[in-house]
């Protein structure tokens, strides 16, 4: 069974850092890029940030960049998000996201989310 | 990396038939045949439903069928039910990003 199980969340003041997690299983998580995908409470999906399966390509919102970093470590199988200078309007619940295509079926993974609220 | 637009909401009786449109640009939905539609309930994950503009994945209903002309993807529900009732998301790959719409809510009346 396929799980991503995100960690980390929770509250911090503006201009705080805080760290997510998340841990991969019942995949090959080394071949596949991963995404962060943020919901603000009562609003829609934002795509946060992309990392391809090596690392080498890595993509954020203009909304996070120069703010956030995305990376992975597939030795563990887990995926991170670093967020600092954070802002209220970073206030989230933040899902760790796979898809792509097995030899047989294509496939698309959501974590159950994480929740970060920035206030003071 | 403009969010795509949607529709706020849409209704339509059981058993009826409603359309929803996402509409980009060349950059995004008209330059990449990667428009995928997410269903999402209240306090759950999305679900995918439609992925590469007119795929079902295994478990969706026939009921539920995409496509796209230009710059504008559809998602249409065919014999509506009930537990159709929820939010939708459009979303587009592009070069560096992807794009999701605002959201469409889904009523059932």
């Amino acid at each position: 069974e396929v799980q991503l199980v995100e960690s980390g969340g929770g509250l911090v003041k503006p201009g705080g850092s805080l760290r997510l997690s998340c841990a991969a299983s019942g995949f090959t998580f080394s071949s596949y890029s991963m995404n962060w995908v943020r919901q603000a409470p009562g609003k829609g999906l934002e795509w946060v940030s992309s990392i391809s399966s090596s690392s080498s390509y890595i993509y954020y919102a203009d909304s996070v960049k120069g703010r956030f970093t995305i990376s992975r470590d597939n030795a563990k199988n887990s995926l991170y998000l670093q967020m600092n200078s954070l802002r209220a309007e970073d206030t989230a619940v933040y899902y760790c996201h796979s898809s792509g295509w097995t030899p047989r079926y294509y496939f698309d993974y959501w974590g159950q989310g994480t929740l970060v609220t920035v206030s003071s | 990396q403009s969010a795509l637009t949607q529709p706020a909401s849409v209704s339509g009786s059981p058993g009826q038939s409603i359309t929803i449109s996402c509409t980009g640009t060349s950059s995004d939905v008209g330059g990449y045949n990667y428009v995928s539609w997410y269903q999402q309930h209240p306090g759950k994950a999305p679900k995918l439903m439609i992925y590469e503009v007119s795929n079902r994945p295994s478990g969706v209903p026939d009921r539920f069928s995409g496509s796209k002309s230009g710059n504008t993807a559809s998602l249409t529900i065919s014999g509506l039910q009930a537990e159709d009732e929820a939010d939708y998301y459009c979303s587009s790959y592009t070069s560096s990003s992807t794009v999701f719409g605002g959201g469409t809510k889904l009523t059932v009346l």
